[in-house]
């Protein structure tokens, strides 16, 4: 079936850029998100994107996908004590009736 | 304010003793889905709803149930709660006419079956 990948944690100096990677199997998602998650709160749609398209950039954030290897990323310039959150990778099936999760990315921001 | 609302946000309880998740939303969505989300499984889709009386099998559907009489309403159901369920449970709603079906989480509701 569909599955979501993603690397369980990620630590970053302040200032610097966080990539965080996914991959995921279902060739015919139609739409890929990006969710944050922050401490005791539910999940927030930070950004997402449309399996059409290679890169769409809003602010500080950088979403790139490569369709051919089924990867997607987000890359948050300029990381802020803020970023600090799970961040979750999500894909809907083209039937759009379901979202498949990611097991989240813990990001963590040192001084 | 556009929000879905979960009651009640912690629930401890006893194996076994029939207990509902309530879980509304204001923005006239017709897809609701539930989630759990358990550490290093992130969210594992429970039950979904594409419209009142319509409703479907996530992942994890075992031990749940779920109803859909109005648009806004839709709750989970522990018939024969087991310590297996403990988890933080989300509720879920999205438009389905077009877009990006951005989904708008409930806080999340914490239980605790012992």
């Amino acid at each position: 079936g569909e599955d979501v990948e993603q690397s369980l944690f990620l630590s970053v100096r302040e200032g610097d850029s966080s990539v965080i990677n996914c991959t995921y199997t279902d060739s015919s998602s139609t739409y890929l998100y990006w969710y944050k998650q922050e401490p005791g709160a539910g999940l927030q749609l930070l950004t997402y994107i449309f399996s059409n398209m290679d890169m769409k950039q809003d602010q500080r954030l950088t979403v790139l996908l490569n369709k051919k290897d089924k990867h997607l990323s987000l890359r948050i310039a300029d990381t802020q004590t803020g970023d600090s959150a799970i961040y979750f990778c999500a894909e809907r099936d083209s039937s759009a009736s379901k979202i498949i999760f990611g097991s989240g990315t813990r990001l963590s921001i040192r001084p | 304010e556009a929000q879905v609302t979960q009651n009640p946000r912690y629930l401890i309880t006893v194996t076994g003793k029939k207990l509902t998740v309530t879980c509304s939303q204001n923005m006239n969505h017709e897809y609701m889905s539930w989630y759990r989300q358990d550490p290093g499984l992130g969210l594992r889709q429970i039950y979904y709803s594409m419209n009142v009386e319509v409703t479907d099998k996530g992942d994890v559907p075992e031990g749940y149930k779920v109803s859909r009489k109005e648009k806004r309403n839709f709750p989970l159901i522990l018939e024969s709660p087991s310590p297996n369920q403990t988890s933080l449970y989300f509720c879920a709603s999205s438009a389905t006419g077009g877009g990006s079906y951005e989904q708008y989480f409930g806080p999340g509701t914490r239980l605790t079956v012992t």
